[in-house]
């Protein structure tokens, strides 16, 4: 089936250091990836997303590649801060050109604490 | 612009009472979801309605009940409450279900938690 697997959590860094948070997944076709981000007490946001094979996702100092071959969409951001501290949530939908309802699977979701 | 905007953010119910969940979208979009969220399991999709007039179950439908009121509403219903629906629930909307996947970009309300003890 499709599906998405997410590292687990809670991630911990030091302000100003590298994250990375893996994401792969396992599905028939080709699907569209994404990460949102859920800051507490909100509702999730879309990060960045990617369409198809080797696009780069890019916003506010994330990035993630699609990369078909490892069927991954890690995310990196080279320095955080305090206020990136939130969950995370890769997720995937496929592309179904037939039209019907077009499923948004999600990952997990991974939670990021950063402290000064 | 309000988004998506979901109502109650907090209620506390006994097993067997019934709820609805309120949600509304000023954005004009066509599709709108209901989600439910649980540690370690994500978002699951409990039911959708692709456009004014239709809905259609999701993943975990069981023990819910969805009314899409108008292009805006999309309510969600708990007819005799139970403790595995102990949750945190997000109504969502989008332009569209089909076709342009990529541009299926889903924008959320801040979530309703719900404690049935």
């Amino acid at each position: 089936g499709n599906s998405v697997t997410q590292m687990e959590g809670p991630v911990t860094l030091s302000e100003e250091a590298f994250l990375t948070i893996n994401c792969t997944y396992t599905a028939t076709g080709y699907p569209s990836l994404f990460w949102y981000v859920q800051y507490p007490g909100e509702g999730l946001q879309l990060l960045l997303k990617a369409t198809k094979a080797d696009d780069k996702g890019s916003n506010k100092g994330f990035e993630a590649t699609y990369r078909k071959e490892t069927t991954s969409f890690h995310l990196e951001k080279g320095s955080v801060q305090v206020s990136d501290s939130a969950v995370y949530f890769c997720a995937l939908i496929l592309n179904m050109f037939s039209g019907g309802y077009n499923k948004l699977i999600f990952g997990a979701g991974t939670r990021l604490a950063v402290h000064p | 612009n309000a988004g998506v905007t979901q109502t109650p953010k907090f209620q506390v119910l006994k097993t067997g009472q019934s709820m609805t969940l309120q949600c509304a979208q000023d954005m004009n979009h066509n599709s709108m979801y209901w989600y439910r969220q649980d540690p370690g399991m994500g978002l699951r999709l409990i039911y959708y309605s692709a456009s004014e007039g239709t809905t259609d179950k999701g993943e975990v439908p069981n023990g819910y009940n969805v009314s899409r009121l108008n292009k805006r509403e999309f309510s969600l219903r708990l007819e005799s409450a139970a403790p595995s629906q102990t949750s945190v629930y997000f109504c969502a909307s989008s332009e569209a279900t089909a076709a342009l996947s990529g541009a299926n970009v889903l924008t959320f309300g801040a979530g309703s938690r719900l404690t049935v003890l």
